[in-house]
């Protein structure tokens, strides 16, 4: 059935470095994409969103690429700091109502 | 702009009791989603509404689960005769159109069944 994976449940980084948060989606019909963030005891807060006909969509100090030709999408996210330290979801959706979301990469900034 | 507000964070409940979890969307917003968090895990959908309307209730469990989002007021998720399962973060996220336009969580209710 559909559903979407993250590679890595965890990922630790340099404070300063940046860092590279993967996703793999496996319905080919999604069309709209989105990658929150979720610190403890907090909901999911928007961090940027790409739509299926892009390939490449920055914010500030975030990048998004999708690759539909092998269904992956991922999240840069450029000179990192400590408040970057959250676990981090990529969702898809296809019927235009609901997001399907992965398992979630807990992302720690090492000092 | 409040944001969509969430009451109570934390409810606590025994085995068998109701549990009423309440989802104030942002201001213009017409359009509610529940979601379950169970910890360490993604959230998986449960219900999308529209004023006064189900639309999509297919992650919803067949029974004891109901949720509502009457014309006036917020929308509840009601959760009757709870077990020891239902233990969970429960977020609701509203839009002001169709998912694709952008949701907006809340901080969620942290249901613990004891």
């Amino acid at each position: 059935g559909e559903s979407v994976g993250l590679h890595l449940p965890t990922l630790s980084v340099q404070e300063g470095d940046n860092s590279i948060i993967n996703c793999a989606y496996s319905n080919s019909a999604s069309d709209y994409f989105i990658w929150y963030k979720q610190e403890s005891g907090k909901g999911p807060q928007f961090i940027i969103d790409i739509r299926s006909n892009m390939d490449k969509r920055q914010g500030q100090r975030v990048t998004v690429l999708l690759n539909k030709t092998v269904k992956h999408l991922s999240l840069q996210i450029a000179a990192t700091q400590p408040g970057d330290s959250a676990v981090y979801f990529c969702a898809e959706t296809w019927t235009n109502e609901k997001l399907t979301f992965g398992t979630g990469t807990r992302l720690t900034i090492i000092p | 702009n409040a944001g969509v507000m969430q009451n109570p964070r934390h409810l606590v409940r025994r085995r068998g009791q109701e549990a009423r979890l309440r989802c104030s969307p942002m201001k213009g917003h017409s359009h509610v989603y529940w979601y379950r968090q169970l910890p360490e895990e993604g959230l998986k959908f449960m219900v999308y509404l529209q004023k006064e309307n189900i639309i999509d209730e297919s992650g919803m469990p067949k029974e004891r689960f109901s949720a509502e989002f009457p014309k006036e007021g917020p929308s509840i998720l009601r959760i009757q005769q709870v077990v020891r399962g239902d233990s969970a973060a429960y977020f609701c996220a509203s839009s002001p159109r169709r998912a694709n336009y952008g949701y907006t969580f809340g901080s969620g209710t942290r249901l613990t069944v004891v």
